[in-house]
């Protein structure tokens, strides 16, 4: 059974702070997606990472795909208060397109 | 417009009640999914389906049934709810084709089952 761990859970930063949330999955998959909800609200996509050593990047945010670690990080530069929300990671497995979600990083930026 | 609409989008029912839970979506995808949300174990897939023809069962689908009813239609029953139903549901749908398979959202029914 697939597992998706996302730390930390909670991350509460200062404004113009760095920092970095961590997504690992227990089996082999090379599609690995970032999502974004606000309170509410549904989930946004951000990143699609398909292959080992794939990063993107869209304006503070920036993700990246290891797949012989089975890691993919979400790296935050300069956090802004419009950057409070939750974060997913989510692994897609097999044929069937299903995705198996992490249980979120709820980011809180303080001013 | 929405490309994925759901509704209701606020639904309070009774233990024992049948409800229906609908999905239509405008972005021509034949992937279908729905999702329960809960506080603090993120999004698990209750159901998903490849066409009309092809539906297939999720980690969580015992007291949910679904139905397709056309390529852009996909509706989730609950039978009988319970308590324990209440969450936040999300329809998604994708194609494997483009954008790399990306899941693309509805805005979610907030379902209470007193």
């Amino acid at each position: 059974e697939l597992k998706v761990e996302q730390n930390p859970l909670f991350l509460s930063m200062q404004e113009g702070k760095n920092y970095t949330i961590y997504c690992n999955y227990s089996t082999t998959s090379d599609r690995l997606y970032w999502y974004r909800q606000d309170p509410g609200k549904s989930l946004e996509s951000l990143f699609v990472l398909l292959s080992n050593g794939a990063v993107k990047q869209e304006g503070r945010l920036m993700a990246s795909l290891d797949t012989k670690a089975r890691l993919s990080t979400l790296h935050i530069t300069a956090a802004v208060h419009d950057l409070s929300a939750t974060y997913f990671c989510a692994v897609m497995t097999g044929t069937a397109s299903k995705l198996t979600f992490g249980t979120g990083t709820r980011l809180q930026v303080t001013l | 417009d929405a490309d994925v609409t759901q509704t209701p989008r606020n639904r309070i029912t009774k233990t024992g009640k049948r409800i229906m839970l609908e999905c239509s979506q405008t972005k021509g995808h034949d992937r279908m999914y729905w999702y329960r949300q809960d506080p603090g174990l993120g999004l698990r897939l209750i159901y998903y389906s490849f066409d009309v023809k092809d539906i297939n069962k999720g980690e969580i689908s015992d007291g949910y049934s679904v139905s397709r009813q056309a390529q852009a239609k996909f509706s989730l029953s609950l039978e009988s709810a319970i308590p324990n139903q209440t969450a936040l549901y999300f329809c998604a749908t994708s194609d494997l084709a483009g954008g790399g398979g990306t899941q693309y959202f509805g805005p979610g029914t907030r379902l209470t089952v007193l």
